[in-house]
C-alpha cells in the first residue's frame, strides 16, 4: 500500500527557517508534489507545487531531489501566524493503480 | 480567486437520517473531490468526479454516495447516517487530476447523534 510519511510535529521560534520533509517512495512518474497549509476549522490552502529541483514563490521554497522520493518544504523566517498543519500531496503508483495520497500532516508550532 | 463553497459549516443529524452535503465551485473546474478528516487519520478521499455524471470511488466510499448533475456542484450523500460518520468533510476542486492546485472549501463539521 502506498505510504507517504511526514514528521508528526515540529516546534520552531519566530524568525527561524523551518524545513519539513515528506517521504514518498513510490511517487508516480508524471505527477507533481504539492504542499498545503491548514489552520483550525478551515480547509487546506495551496502553498507551493513542484516537479523536480527547486521551486520558490513568495511564501516558501520546495526542494525535490533527482529521485523525487522525498520533498522538503522550506519556510523562511517563520512567524506566529505560520503555526498550522502542513500536508504534502503526491500521486503514487501502487497495487491499486495510480492514486493521490496526502501525507499525515506535520503540526508546526511557532513559539515567540 | 477560485471559490469552493460548502453549504453548511456545522451540521447535527440523527442516526439513520439521510444527509446531503453540498459543494459548489465557481471556476469551471472539471474535477471535484470529497474528503473526510479525522484526528490522527489525516485526509481520506471518499469520492471524486472528473466530469458531470461521472464518479469514482476513493479510499473510503462505504456508506456514502455522490451526485454530480452540474459541473459546478458536487453533492455527498450519507444514505443512513451513523455515529462513525461524525467528522469534518472537505470538498475540493481542481482543473486537473494530478493534485495540481486543489482548492478546498471551509469544511462541514458533521455530528451524528
Amino acid at each position: 500500500l502506498a505510504k507517504t510519511t511526514q514528521p508528526i510535529s515540529m516546534d520552531s521560534y519566530e524568525g527561524q527557517e523551518v524545513n519539513i520533509t515528506c517521504s514518498h517512495n513510490n511517487i508516480a512518474t508524471n505527477d507533481y508534489i504539492t504542499w498545503y497549509q491548514q489552520f483550525p476549522s478551515q480547509g487546506p490552502r495551496f502553498i507551493i507545487q513542484g516537479y523536480k529541483t527547486k521551486v520558490t514563490n513568495e511564501v516558501a521554497s520546495l526542494f525535490i531531489p533527482a529521485d523525487r522520493k522525498s520533498s522538503t518544504l522550506s519556510l523562511p523566517r517563520v512567524s506566529l501566524s505560520d503555526t498550522a498543519v502542513y500536508y504534502c500531496l503526491v500521486g503514487v503508483d501502487d497495487n491499486y493503480g495510480q492514486n493521490f495520497v496526502f501525507g499525515p500532516g506535520t503540526r508546526l508550532s511557532v513559539l515567540p | 480567486d477560485v471559490k469552493v463553497t460548502q453549504s453548511s459549516r456545522y451540521l447535527v443529524k440523527r442516526t439513520g437520517e439521510k444527509v446531503f452535503l453540498e459543494c459548489v465551485q465557481d471556476m469551471d473546474h472539471e474535477n471535484m473531490f470529497w474528503y473526510r478528516q479525522d484526528p490522527g487519520l489525516g485526509l481520506r478521499l471518499i469520492y471524486f468526479s472528473y466530469d458531470v455524471k461521472m464518479k469514482e470511488k476513493g479510499d473510503i466510499p462505504e456508506g456514502y454516495s455522490v451526485s454530480r448533475e452540474k459541473k459546478e456542484r458536487f453533492s455527498l450523500i450519507l444514505e443512513s447516517a451513523s455515529t462513525n460518520q461524525t467528522s469534518m468533510y472537505l470538498c475540493a476542486s481542481s482543473p486537473l487530476s494530478t493534485g495540481y492546485g486543489y482548492t478546498f472549501g471551509s469544511g462541514t463539521r458533521l455530528t451524528v447523534v
